[in-house]
């Protein structure tokens, strides 16, 4: 079945401390996003790629860092976590901007 | 004023009642429309997404869409326990460059 896969579902790490997350789609759908969701609220968007071309949201900190090496692959990289970076983040793909998103089922980050 | 705004809260019905969520939005010029299903820890789930004004039906649910008065909903027929989770309407716009922009959700409680 064509999907979204984060890998690790759970991560901790500790308090700046590095930490990437990945995410991977069989969908072959050209943008890519993160989003992070913390308790009760809506999924905030931190950036996407639209093919190669990578956007990053205004408000989204220098801290967080994405690559994508490839169609099916793309990162989130958090330099140096702290803890208000506890959240689920999750990566969502769609085959144009316009079009619904699909979510892969998200990795919980635990900061120490 | 919020770009999506959704009651958050919860809302509670019979089992075998209809539910309604409603939500709205500040960008004039949105032209999709997305409904999400999010069980508690997990990630969303597209239920519905509708592009014209009117009803669009798919199974039990129906999304309804009036972009003259911003306003889209999705009522949920025979509602069951299962339904029970938080519902979130997300909405295209291209404000400050082309993004979807989620609502913070509106929780459903379906009472056996």
């Amino acid at each position: 079945d064509a999907m979204v896969i984060q890998n690790p579902r759970y991560q901790v790490t500790q308090f700046g401390k590095p930490v990437t997350l990945s995410c991977s789609q069989t969908l072959n759908h050209n943008v890519m996003y993160w989003y992070q969701q913390k308790s009760s609220q809506a999924p905030k968007l931190l950036f996407h790629y639209y093919d190669k071309d990578f956007n990053n949201e205004a408000d989204t900190p220098d801290n967080f860092q994405s690559r994508r090496p490839n169609t099916s692959f793309c990162f989130l990289d958090i330099r140096s976590p702290g803890l208000g970076d506890a959240a689920m983040y999750l990566c969502a793909t769609s085959r144009d901007l316009v079009n619904e998103q699909f979510f892969g089922p998200g990795t919980r980050l635990t900061v120490l | 004023q919020k770009e999506v705004e959704q009651n958050s809260g919860p809302l509670s019905v019979p089992e075998g009642a209809i539910a309604s969520l409603n939500c709205t939005y500040s960008d004039r010029v949105s032209q999709s429309f997305f409904w999400y299903r999010q069980y508690s820890g997990k990630s969303p789930e597209l239920i519905m997404s509708i592009y014209s004004n009117g009803d669009k039906e798919d199974g039990r649910f129906t999304a309804q869409l009036n972009k003259a008065s911003q306003y889209v909903s999705l009522l949920i027929r025979d509602s069951q326990p299962s339904d029970s989770a938080t519902y979130l309407c997300a909405v295209n716009t291209n404000t400050g460059g082309f993004k979807t922009i989620f609502g913070a959700g509106t929780r459903l409680f379906v009472k056996a």
